[in-house]
């Protein structure tokens, strides 16, 4: 089964930019999501079809997805972002979710 | 406003049945895809399946295929996850999540999550 593999946790100063990646097999050649979900609240989605940013997130937020890896920045990283960040995508019809990083702000 | 208002906690015991509810309002019900997730205490989302309450097709990860049952009403805007008997291992945060209908397939809104708690 495809797998996303993420990094447990990125730890940044205020006003620094993060970069939290994720990996799987050929994963440029399908689109990435990220979700955003900040302790005892619903995932938000941040990031979807590679680089595009739903109405209502901030600018800071991008992302980029090429060969085996997608990620996604952070610039100018705000307290109010530190959160869990999930990558998404699909393989075929099924969904796969990364394990998750624990940004620290 | 799009919204997923899904039901309340639940504690039940183990071997019961359950089945929690996530009802949609603010768009057309029957044109989306509707998620579910499931997050167990301290981990990260696992991918449940999918329902399309237009004629409640579904397609369930292998994971969780036989072990939940997906259902929807569309006379009221409701999806439902049922088990027909819980397992300790059953206890977590279940989200619903609307699937975007524009080809890209994202989660673009989410419900508030019900927490199942199983324990005799």
């Amino acid at each position: 089964s495809y797998e996303l593999t993420q990094p447990p946790s990125v730890s940044v100063s205020p006003w620094q930019t993060a970069s939290i990646t994720c990996s799987g097999d050929k994963l440029g050649d399908k689109y990435a999501f990220w979700y955003q979900q900040r302790p005892g609240q619903s995932p938000v989605l941040v990031i979807y079809q590679d680089n595009k940013r739903p109405s209502g997130i901030p600018e800071r937020f991008s992302g980029s997805n090429s060969g085996n890896t997608a990620t996604l920045t952070i610039t100018r990283t705000q307290p109010m972002d530190e959160a869990d960040y999930y990558c998404q995508a699909w393989d075929s019809n099924y969904v796969v979710f990364g394990g998750g990083t624990k940004l620290t702000v | 406003e799009v919204q997923l208002v899904q039901s309340g906690a639940e504690v039940k015991k183990p071997g019961e049945s359950l089945k929690i509810s996530c009802k949609g309002s603010g768009y057309s019900f029957t044109n989306h895809w509707i998620a579910w997730v499931r997050q167990m205490p301290g981990k990260g989302l696992e991918w449940m399946g999918v329902i399309y309450p237009g004629d409640s097709a579904t397609t369930y990860s292998p994971s969780f295929q036989g072990q939940v049952t997906f259902s929807a009403d569309k006379s009221i805007n409701t999806a439902y996850l049922h088990w027909s008997s819980l397992k300790a291992s059953d206890i977590a945060m279940y989200f619903c999540a609307r699937q975007a209908s524009g080809g890209y397939r994202e989660f673009d809104y989410w419900g508030q999550g019900t927490l199942v708690t199983v324990s005799s």
